[in-house]
């Protein structure tokens, strides 16, 4: 039981390059997040899902896509990376609406040079 | 609109002394608060959570939290601090929808 995994761990992108980080959970869990971190700010949510094949947008979702064809996996996209773009993304998973706990991954570093 | 205020970015303490890392929150309707933990180069790990019953709720690592109705606030504690303690903690808020608002984070350090 590997939890919450993401890849890859650590990506370098130039600006206007593309790329897609993949969360994937072997817990049959429900609902998936994309967060970042950024320092002072806490996490802020990008997007979620409530369940296979739905998204929908967080707190700052601008420059960024998602998409959750399978229930274990939810891909982050990033269609024009820009340098504000620069962060850690943390993935989470949550069992359904009945759960509290929130799961997360190591964590993806992305800087945008 | 939900929001989660850590008012220290940094606590210092002295190994064996108690701790307190303080939050406090804004939220329409009861409350889910919840404590997460970050270790350096890690995700955030779950501590304790708050939905409802008694006002102080026991976690992992010794860890406890007291939630305050009046003053809108969950303060996470510790008896006595350890050096393994050190990371940056998060506090939480969800409500009845599904989304979590976390706080900036403060970041604890336990001297030796």
């Amino acid at each position: 039981n590997a939890g919450v995994t993401q890849t890859p761990k650590f990506r370098v992108l130039k600006t206007g390059q593309s790329m897609t980080l993949l969360c994937a959970q072997d817990m049959n869990h429900e609902y998936m997040y994309w967060y970042r971190q950024d320092p002072g700010m806490g996490l802020r949510l990008i997007h979620y899902s409530v369940g296979e094949g739905t998204t929908a947008k967080g707190e700052v979702p601008d420059g960024y896509n998602v998409s959750r064809l399978k229930k274990q996996n939810f891909l982050l996209g990033l269609e024009s990376a820009a340098p504000s773009q620069t962060s850690v993304y943390f993935c989470a998973s949550r069992g359904d609406q009945s759960s509290d706990t929130q799961y997360f991954g190591p964590g993806t570093r992305l800087t945008v040079l | 609109a939900q929001s989660v205020a850590q008012p220290e970015d940094q606590v210092n303490v002295a190994e064996g002394n108690p701790l307190t890392v303080k939050c406090t929150y804004s939220v329409s309707g009861n409350p889910y608060l919840f404590w997460y933990v970050q270790y350096p180069n890690r995700g955030l790990q779950f501590l304790l959570k708050y939905i409802t019953g008694d006002n102080l709720v026991k976690g992992s690592y010794g860890f406890e939290a007291e939630f305050n109705k009046s003053q809108t606030s969950f303060h996470l504690k510790k008896p006595s601090a350890l050096v393994s303690d050190s990371a940056l903690y998060f506090c939480a808020v969800r409500d009845y929808g599904q989304n979590f608002v976390f706080g900036p984070g403060t970041r604890l350090s336990v001297l030796p």
